[in-house]
């Protein structure tokens, strides 16, 4: 069926070092958002992009949907210790209806 | 509080017993969404409302399932002989109607989630 996979499941950094999740769908979607969710937490929206070849940014967070509409990836510069969490791409197929697609998530671990 | 709620927020279970979840979206989202999330797995969806009209439902979902959105406000999941598999949390979550310049899919905000244990 159509599936999101996502790259890498774990990521342990150093606080000040960058980070890099990376999202692969095996068909085009019509769009792509990103969630984080918080230990004990529920899944809270980041971000949604639509078009081909976007980049979006917010403050430390950069976002980047491929031009196939296949892949996309969020990288954060200079980690703090309140990225940690663990973050989804969530993918629609084109012409798939309604249903949100997610990945299994990258959960990200900060250390000071 | 206008976030969207849910309750019960846990619920523990014998196997074959029929548990109900509710939730509540956010007052003016007219599309509601339920998911379940497994330990260490992203959100697999369930199902799909908009209004009161349920649109779309997962093939991988059980006929022991069932959900409702009588009044297109509240909606709940029923699981009918409940199994052990069927351990997960249950996430909703609503949006709104994508309106001039927003597009058809808008950002979708979760509620707490019931964690439901099955014995």
């Amino acid at each position: 069926g159509q599936q999101v996979m996502q790259i890498p499941q774990y990521q342990h950094v150093q606080e000040g070092e960058d980070f890099t999740t990376y999202c692969n769908s095996s068909t085009t979607l019509s769009n792509i958002q990103w969630y984080k969710q918080r230990p004990g937490g529920h899944p809270v929206f980041l971000i949604q992009l639509v078009k081909s070849g976007e980049v979006k940014k917010q403050k430390r967070l950069t976002f980047q949907f491929g031009e196939a509409k296949k892949n996309s990836s969020l990288h954060i510069t200079a980690t703090q210790t309140t990225d940690v969490g663990t973050y989804f791409c969530a993918g629609r197929p084109t012409g798939s209806g309604y249903a949100l697609n997610f990945g299994k998530g990258t959960s990200l671990l900060v250390t000071p | 509080d206008t976030g969207v709620s849910q309750d019960p927020r846990h619920k523990i279970t014998k196997r074959g017993q029929n548990v109900t979840f509710r939730c509540d979206p956010i007052s003016e989202h007219n599309r509601l969404y339920w998911y379940r999330q497994t330990l260490g797995q992203g959100p697999e969806f369930l199902t799909y409302f908009q209004n009161e009209a349920q649109l779309e439902k997962s093939r991988l979902l059980s006929d022991r399932f069932s959900a409702e959105r009588p009044k297109g406000s509240f909606s709940t999941l029923e699981i009918q002989r409940t199994e052990q598999g069927d351990s997960a949390m249950y996430l909703c979550a609503s949006s709104v109607s994508g309106g001039p310049g927003l597009g058809p899919h808008n950002e979708q905000f979760f509620g707490p989630g019931t964690r439901l244990t099955v014995l």
